[in-house]
């Protein structure tokens, strides 16, 4: 199956600071979308974005889908933006096996430090 | 428009007992997908209902089955739990399986 990965493993920061998280995924995909975990555990949506660029407020992402990798820009991190960022995605050639089903990364932990 | 909506939200199992944790999709999606969360193991795809049929399942054993109503609202079932059932059982909806998935806030499982 579609193989996931994201770099950084860990990331801290001070408040006011910009990162870049990385995504590479192994094969082509119908879709990409970027999470963040809150601490109570749920996956907030931040970007469906297959391919192209998108910006929401001080997030933005890029999705390079010819070479296989997404990026997830955060300008200006605040401590809010702490928690874990994963990127999840549909495999475009596993057929029927690819349906409802997103293959996540192992995630991205920030921690951003007032 | 209302979020998916997990119940319940906190459970505490003896090993044995099964469970039956609920998940009610976005009004008009009609994919609901499961997903099981833990430190160990990252986020696994459990399986995919789609107008009541399954139509992917990921890999994990028999005591871990679902199904889907006419409503669309789902239901996951674990039998004879064991210990390492213990997680965070996450539901997504979408309005076909292939657009943007929307999570549910999830159901933390302890196996004692």
């Amino acid at each position: 199956g579609i193989q996931v990965e994201q770099s950084p493993p860990d990331l801290i920061l001070q408040e006011g600071a910009n990162s870049t998280l990385r995504c590479n995924f192994s094969d082509s995909v119908n879709n990409l979308q970027w999470f963040h975990q809150n601490p109570w555990g749920q996956l907030i949506n931040l970007f469906y974005i297959p391919s192209g660029t998108k910006q929401n407020g001080r997030l933005s992402a890029t999705t390079v889908a010819t070479e296989r990798y997404s990026l997830l820009y955060i300008s200006s991190s605040q401590t809010t933006d702490s928690g874990v960022y994963f990127c999840a995605v549909d495999g475009a050639n596993a057929g029927g096996t690819s349906y409802g089903k997103l293959t996540f990364g192992q995630g991205t932990i920030l921690t951003v430090h007032p | 428009k209302a979020g998916v909506t997990q119940t319940p939200r906190y459970l505490i199992k003896t090993r044995g007992q099964q469970v039956t944790l609920s998940c009610s999709p976005i009004s008009g999606h009609r994919s609901v997908s499961w997903y099981q969360q833990t430190p160990g193991q990252g986020l696994q795809f459990l399986f995919e209902y789609f107008s009541e049929t399954q139509r992917n399942k990921g890999n994990f054993p028999g005591r871990f089955s679902g199904r889907q109503f006419s409503n669309s609202r789902s239901e996951m079932n674990v039998s004879t739990l064991e210990l390492g059932d213990s997680a965070l059982y996450l539901c997504a909806s979408s309005l076909a399986g292939r657009s943007g998935a929307f999570f549910g806030q999830g159901t933390r499982l302890t196996v004692v």
